[in-house]
């Protein structure tokens, strides 16, 4: 059974600095990998995916890499800005044989301060 | 405007009752899924459908059930046998393939009276 682990699970930055999320997954026979923010009682938004054949997603300010052999992504923030505070998620896509579904980490909860 | 909506916002349920949610979707998307999400966690699957009047139970179905009748819309139940239903609830649709980003409804928050 996959399992996905995001690290740190909270962290706190002043504005302007450069930050990293990890996530790990413990099988990587993936379908996909996809980075989501939440905001406090909203529901997803994605933000970032990469295909199981990619390294990395760029969008903006944001940076996703993949290394399937070593069971690793993370998201690369450039230039925080107090916008960003919110709970990042990881999710790993499989592909069954009754369609694909995605599992979870338990996300990172990022302030970043004025 | 396209997107998914759930509702109610709010739910509360009383003892044994059972109760259900509502998720719509205009994005013309083939799957549709449904999370629970408690405090400080991440979210379990509680069942997915691929097309219309096909879906499979995700980690966590036990006390829950679906239907799959429209394209547009995935109900969930929350049945009496589910004895701690207190949670955030979230719906989410997606394309096929593997570029299959899910976009998700705004959630609806149950609580147990």
């Amino acid at each position: 059974k996959q399992e996905v682990t995001q690290i740190p699970a909270a962290l706190s930055v002043p504005e302007g600095e450069n930050l990293v999320l990890n996530c790990s997954f413990t099988d990587s026979a993936i379908y996909n990998l996809q980075w989501f923010r939440q905001d406090p009682g909203k529901g997803l938004t994605s933000l970032l995916l990469i295909q199981s054949s990619q390294r990395e997603q760029t969008s903006g300010r944001l940076n996703a890499s993949l290394d399937k052999s070593s069971g690793r992504s993370t998201l690369y923030i450039a230039a925080s800005q107090p916008g960003d505070s919110a709970t990042y998620l990881c999710a790993v896509g499989a592909r069954e044989t009754s369609g694909s579904r995605l599992t979870f980490g338990e996300g990172t909860q990022l302030t970043v301060n004025p | 405007d396209g997107g998914i909506t759930q509702s109610p916002k709010y739910l509360f349920r009383k003892e044994g009752q059972n109760v259900t949610l509502s998720c719509e979707q205009n994005l013309n998307h083939d799957a549709m899924y449904w999370y629970r999400q408690d405090p400080g966690q991440g979210l379990r699957l509680i069942y997915y459908s691929q097309i219309v009047n096909d879906f499979q139970k995700g980690d966590i179905a036990e006390g829950y059930s679906v239907s799959r009748e429209k394209k547009e819309s995935f109900p969930l139940t929350v049945t009496s046998a589910q004895k701690n239903p207190t949670a955030f609830y979230l719906c989410a649709s997606s394309t096929q393939g593997s570029r299959n980003i899910q976009y998700f409804g705004a959630g609806t928050r149950l609580s147990v009276l």
